[in-house]
C-alpha cells in the first residue's frame, strides 16, 4: 500500500517568490494535516483539514495557506518566501481525527 | 497552549541495554500520546500510542506508560539495536477534537554495537 506521497522532494526558491507543495495521502485517508520541522524549533503543526474543510490551524502568518480537495489530496501555499522559511515541510494522512498520523518524507524548501 | 518537554536530548546506549526517554505535558485535556521515530532523511514514523484511559501499552521491544496525574508518558525500549538509532518524538493531542499534535523537541538515541 502506497504511503504518503510528497512533491517535489527539494526545492530552492528566492525571497519574495512563493511556493505550493503537494500532498496525497493514503488511499482512504480523509484528514491530511501540515507541520514544519526546523531545527531551532522542532515539529510545529501548520493546519489540519478533514473532508475539504479546515478543522485546526496553528500559529504562522496568513502566507501559510492550505487546502484540500475532493480526492483527500491536499496543498499548501506561502507566499512572500522569507529566509525563515526555510525548513522540511511533512504532511500526514489518518482515516480520521481519532487516529495517529502517517507521515510523507516531507519537501526540504530552502529559500535563498 | 499545550506544552511538552522531552528528556533527554541524546541518549547513547550499548547494543542490548534498555533506553528510557520520558515526557511531560502541561494540559491535563490532552487524552492521546503518540511517540514517532525519524530516521535520517525520512518522515516521522509513528512506533506506539497510547490513550489516556490506558496507563501501559506494549508492542514487543516497545513499550509506553502514562501517568494522568504527573501528566507525564514515557518510552521504554527493552534489548536495543543499531536499527533503534534515530530522533524519538513524544506527541500530545486532545484526540477527538483535532489532531494538531503539540511534539516535544525530541531525543537523538545511539545504540553502540
Amino acid at each position: 500500500k502506497a504511503g504518503v506521497t510528497q512533491t517535489p522532494r527539494y526545492l530552492i526558491k528566492t525571497r519574495g517568490q512563493q511556493v505550493t507543495l503537494s500532498c496525497s495521502p493514503i488511499s482512504g485517508h480523509r484528514s491530511v494535516s501540515w507541520y514544519q520541522q526546523t531545527p531551532g524549533q522542532g515539529l510545529q503543526f501548520l493546519f489540519e483539514y478533514f473532508s475539504e474543510t479546515q478543522r485546526n490551524k496553528g500559529n504562522f502568518p496568513g502566507r501559510f495557506s492550505g487546502r484540500q480537495f475532493s480526492n483527500s489530496r491536499s496543498e499548501m501555499n506561502v507566499s512572500t518566501l522569507e529566509l525563515g522559511d526555510s525548513a522540511l515541510y511533512l504532511c500526514a494522512s489518518s482515516l480520521s481525527l481519532s487516529y495517529g498520523y502517517t507521515f510523507g518524507s516531507g519537501t526540504r524548501l530552502t529559500v535563498v | 497552549g499545550e506544552n511538552v518537554e522531552q528528556h533527554p536530548s541524546t541518549l547513547s546506549v550499548q547494543e542490548g541495554d534498555s533506553a528510557v526517554i520520558k515526557c511531560t505535558y502541561s494540559d491535563s485535556a490532552s487524552n492521546y500520546f503518540p511517540w514517532y521515530k525519524q530516521e535520517l532523511g525520512k518522515g516521522p514514523q509513528l512506533i506506539i500510542d497510547i490513550r489516556s484511559n490506558v496507563g501501559e501499552k506494549k508492542d514487543q521491544r516497545i513499550a509506553v506508560t502514562l501517568n494522568k496525574t504527573a501528566k507525564h508518558f514515557s518510552l521504554h525500549i527493552t534489548e536495543t539495536q543499531p536499527e533503534d538509532s534515530a530522533v524519538y518524538f513524544c506527541a500530545a493531542s486532545k484526540g477527538d477534537y483535532g489532531q494538531n499534535f503539540v511534539f516535544g523537541p525530541g531525543t537523538r538515541l545511539s545504540v553502540l554495537p
